[in-house]
């Protein structure tokens, strides 16, 4: 298994335009998770999906970030408009089982850079 | 204030010498403890996985220890390689994850 596949691996854009990140999670995995890191406040859960259900989503910072995931191997985090202050890595993860068990395993993340 | 408290903020040690990190947490209930290790530019992997009945769990060079009455975890590396330069990030879950700060650990030559 290739892991989980993240792309693209950096995205720099102009405040304002809309930025879609996409996710490929582990084959079998029934759960996925976006998170978002910075220097300042460190990885913070934004959402997480179940079956393909997003279940948890109140850590998304605003109305700006949207996430889906159509099937069970696709998701996207999509920000629209974006602003400066959403500089960030942001990563997916995915696990198999209850969201307590098991181990998760993280993409290699995509760095985006609002100018 | 962030209920996952990791110490030192950074540590640089010698190449060949033993560290120590600390990871103190208020997160109630508890179900599990990680420790992950991010190198730079690439996602957290997980080294070990706690849970409330487990004391120490070992992985390599790599051992965590777990309190759970004084809410402590350690995370010792034993003879430390230029590799093992990265954050090391302690993860406790309760009703959902809580994320600690990271050490960020630079093992020099």
């Amino acid at each position: 298994d290739a892991g989980v596949i993240q792309s693209p691996r950096h995205e720099v854009t102009e405040m304002g335009q809309e930025v879609t990140l996409r996710c490929k999670p582990i084959s079998g995995h029934d759960y996925l998770f976006w998170y978002r890191q910075t220097m300042m406040r460190g990885l913070e859960l934004l959402i997480y999906f179940n079956n393909n259900v997003p279940i948890d989503d109140s850590g998304m910072p605003e109305d700006r970030f949207s996430a889906k995931m159509p099937n069970a191997s696709f998701s996207t985090l999509k920000i629209q408009p974006s602003e400066p202050r959403d500089s960030a890595v942001y990563f997916c993860a995915s696990r198999l089982g209850g969201r307590q068990g098991g181990g998760y395993t993280f993409g290699s993340g995509t760095r985006l850079t609002v100018v | 204030k962030n209920q996952v408290e990791q110490s030192p903020q950074s540590l640089i040690i010698l190449e060949g010498k033993n560290c120590t990190l600390q990871c103190n947490y208020t997160v109630s209930p508890f179900s599990n403890l990680r420790w992950y290790k991010q190198d730079t530019g690439r996602g957290p992997v997980s080294l070990t996985i706690m849970t409330f009945s487990e004391n120490t769990k070992s992985n390599g060079r790599y051992t965590a220890t777990l309190d759970a009455d004084t809410k402590q975890s350690s995370l010792h590396i034993t003879a430390s390689q230029l590799s093992d330069s990265a954050s090391y990030i302690c993860v406790v879950s309760a009703d959902d994850m809580r994320f600690g700060a990271g050490t960020r650990l630079t093992v020099k030559p």
